[in-house]
C-alpha cells in the first residue's frame, strides 16, 4: 500500500523567491514518484518524475525534485518563482512494475505567487 | 494533435439517477485510467485498463461504479443510482504503456459531476 502526504495545502511566495513544496510518501516497494501541475481551468500535466537512477530530477519550467529514500521525501523546488507558476501541484507515487499506472496522489498544494 | 477528451464537461443530475461519463484517449495509447477528485482532495484511483489484460478495478468505491473500454479506444464510466457523495471531478488519463518503459499519463480536462 502507498500513501502520499503533501505538507501545506496552500503555499504563498513572492515573485523571485524560492519555491519549496513538500511531499512525503510511504510505499512497501521501491516507488516511482511524480509531480503534476494543474493550472487554472486546465488538465493535469507532468512536471517531472523519478523512476530509477539519479535522485535529483529536473523537470519543466525550472522545477526540480530530489528523491531522498532515507527521508521518504520527494520535495519540489524552484529557485525563483514566477507569476506563471501559480497553480495547484500534486505529488504522486506508484508501485511500478505491472501496476505502474496505478498512481496514488497527495491532496495537492495551491501555490500563490505575489508580485 | 488531439489530447485526451472527456464529455460532458459538466453534468448535473438528481440523486438516484444513472450517469455515463465518456473518455476518448490519445490515439494509440494502450493504457487508460479513471480517477476521481473530490473538492479539496487529491485524486483517487478508480480503474485502470491495460491493453488486453483484465482491468484493475481495485479503486472502484462501490458496485454502483463500473467502466468499460472498447479495444484501445473510448471508455465509459457509469455510476448507477448516484448519491450526493459521488459529486466530484472525474478525470481520465491515457498512456502509451511501452513495455519496460516509464509511461507518462496524459490527463483530460475532467467531467464535473454534481448530484443534487
Amino acid at each position: 500500500a502507498q500513501s502520499v502526504t503533501q505538507l501545506g495545502s496552500h503555499v504563498s511566495v513572492s515573485e523571485g523567491a524560492l519555491v519549496l513544496l513538500r511531499c512525503n510518501y510511504s510505499s512497501s516497494v521501491p516507488p516511482y514518484l511524480f509531480w503534476y501541475v494543474q493550472y487554472p481551468n486546465q488538465g493535469l500535466q507532468l512536471l517531472l518524475k523519478y523512476t530509477t537512477g539519479a535522485t535529483l530530477v529536473k523537470g519543466i519550467n525550472g522545477f526540480e525534485a530530489e528523491f531522498k529514500k532515507s527521508e521518504t521525501s520527494f520535495h519540489l523546488t524552484k529557485p525563483s518563482a514566477h507569476m506563471s507558476d501559480a497553480a495547484e501541484y500534486f505529488c504522486a507515487v506508484s508501485p511500478g512494475g505491472t501496476s505502474y499506472g496505478k498512481l496514488t496522489f497527495g491532496q495537492g498544494t495551491i501555490l500563490t505567487v505575489h508580485p | 494533435g488531439a489530447g485526451v477528451s472527456q464529455s460532458p464537461s459538466n453534468k448535473v443530475t438528481e440523486k438516484g439517477k444513472d450517469v455515463e461519463l465518456r473518455c476518448d484517449p490519445i490515439s494509440g495509447h494502450t493504457a487508460l485510467y479513471w480517477y476521481r477528485q473530490r473538492l479539496g482532495q487529491g485524486l483517487e484511483f478508480l480503474i485502470y485498463f491495460q491493453g488486453n489484460s483484465a482491468p484493475d478495478k481495485s479503486g472502484l468505491p462501490s458496485d454502483r461504479f463500473s467502466a468499460e473500454r472498447t479495444g484501445e479506444s473510448v471508455s465509459t464510466l457509469t455510476i448507477q443510482r448516484t448519491q450526493q457523495e459521488d459529486s466530484a471531478v472525474y478525470l481520465c488519463a491515457s498512456s502509451p504503456l511501452r513495455t519496460g518503459g516509464t509511461d507518462t499519463q496524459y490527463f483530460g480536462p475532467g467531467t464535473r459531476l454534481t448530484v443534487l
